[in-house]
């Protein structure tokens, strides 16, 4: 079975820090990788996904994440912070025939300060 | 084009009782899933609809039942709850392929006393 480690439960940073958020799965397959995001009071909404190809990925909002096989990681990344990216975010993987079925870290919550 | 929408967004039942929670799927999906999300945790898989019939199915009593309807929308039944039931219940809808992402709802909020 797949399964989902983020380490960090709770960051909090001031505006304009860096930010890298851990994730580690652990699958012997080939994977699909996404970081969705949770903002108060509203729906998970993807912030970047990979599926092959080049292992450094960008998205939405400044995000981006590496994807290092070796070390089943896929760390999320952001240059600078602001107080807009205080939510809680999700690392989340699938692969093999459960292709469609996410599984899910137990979450970060950044918490930004102004 | 709306996106998922789940009904309805809050709802408080008493332990013993059952409830029936209502998602229409992200316009041109056909797969359906079902997801609980208890405070400070990820979500969890519960099961997938597709083409009107259980799919895969996660860690969960057979208390939990659910049903995809022909326009793709669905429904998760939860029978005898149980206060652990407690939870945010999410929805999300996808095509069926490799490669692509998920779309969630804003979630049932269900507490159970």
């Amino acid at each position: 079975a797949q399964s989902v480690s983020q380490h960090n439960h709770h960051v909090i940073l001031s505006e304009a820090a860096s930010l890298e958020l851990g994730c580690n799965y652990s699958y012997g397959g080939t994977v699909n990788l996404f970081w969705y995001v949770q903002y108060p009071g509203q729906h998970l909404q993807l912030l970047l996904k990979y599926f092959s190809g080049d292992p450094l990925v960008k998205g939405i909002k400044g995000f981006e994440a590496e994807f290092i096989k070796s070390k089943f990681s896929f760390n999320l990344r952001k240059p600078s912070v602001q107080w807009s990216d205080t939510a809680e975010y999700f690392c989340a993987v699938n692969g093999g025939y459960n292709f469609n079925k996410f599984y899910f870290g137990s979450g970060t919550k950044l918490n930004v300060k102004p | 084009d709306a996106g998922v929408t789940q009904s309805p967004t809050h709802l408080i039942k008493t332990r013993g009782q059952q409830v029936t929670l209502r998602c229409s799927p992200k316009s041109g999906h056909d797969t359906v899933s079902w997801y609980q999300q208890a405070l400070g945790q990820g979500p969890q898989f519960i099961f997938q609809y597709y083409e009107e019939e259980e799919r895969q199915r996660g860690n969960f009593p057979d208390r939990f039942s659910g049903h995809q309807f022909p326009n793709y929308s669905s429904e998760l039944n939860v029978n005898a709850l149980l206060l652990g039931d407690s939870a945010l219940y999410l929805c999300a809808s996808s095509p069926l392929m490799r490669d692509t992402e998920a779309f969630f709802g804003q979630g049932t909020r269900l507490t159970v006393v």
